[in-house]
């Protein structure tokens, strides 16, 4: 069974471009996640959709970023403008089950952005 | 605020050995706590997950423990392997948002053979 899998793994761009992160999560899986490392910092929630729904976005930074799970199978994370402080890690992670009390994340390998 | 302070520096210690890592976490809590193992360059893995009233959890050369009153986690890896080698990251969530997880920043493991 193939796993949660990311594209591009890595980007890298000029300030103020635009960058599409893609996602597909484990076949079956309703419950999706963004995540996000920046340098020298903890991995931080971003937002939760449930199949096409976003549940909870509240950890999106602000209104350049865009996620979106058309069709509730794969997802795509939008950043435009781009600023340099959006450079770090992006890790999406799907479960089947909603919530973490009943299993855990499959995260996937991360798309690393750079934004020069 | 919530924070989640897990030893920065590196853990080193000699192959055989048990290694015990640490998890701490002020003004929070959880009703859940995860262990997730993470390589360079790759996602995390999750491992373990425990409960606010479960007191300790074992898989296979791994044990967890949790005590609320003290706000601490306790992560033993027993008889530790160079494979062993890698950033282990404690995560905790509440009941009121038990899918959104909040990290520590993780402790880096390394087995010496």
């Amino acid at each position: 069974e193939a796993g949660v899998t990311q594209f591009p793994s890595h980007s890298v761009i000029e300030k103020g471009q635009t960058v599409t992160l893609r996602c597909d999560p484990i076949s079956g899986h309703d419950n999706l996640y963004w995540y996000r490392r920046v340098m020298g910092k903890e991995i931080k929630f971003l937002l939760h959709f449930v199949k096409e729904s976003k549940q909870d976005e509240s950890g999106m930074p602000n209104n350049r970023f865009l996620a979106e799970r058309t069709g509730g199978t794969y997802s795509t994370l939008k950043v435009q403008p781009a600023e340099l402080e959006d450079s770090g890690v992006y890790f999406c992670a799907s479960s089947l089950w909603r919530g973490t009390n009943t299993g855990e994340l499959f995260f996937g390998e991360g798309s690393r952005l750079t934004v020069l | 605020s919530q924070k989640i302070e897990q030893n920065s520096e590196a853990l080193n210690i000699q192959e055989g050995k048990t290694a015990t890592l640490t998890c701490n976490y002020t003004n929070y809590s959880p009703a859940y706590l995860q262990w997730y193992r993470q390589d360079p360059g790759r996602g995390p893995v999750f491992l373990l997950l425990i409960r606010e009233n479960e007191k300790e959890k074992r898989k296979e050369r791994l044990k967890v423990t949790f005590d609320t009153t003290l706000k601490q986690s306790l992560f033993h890896i027993t008889a530790s392997q160079p494979a062993d080698s890698a950033t282990y990251l404690c995560a905790l969530a509440g009941m009121d948002s038990s899918y959104k997880l909040i990290f520590g920043s993780g402790t880096r493991l390394l087995v010496r053979p």
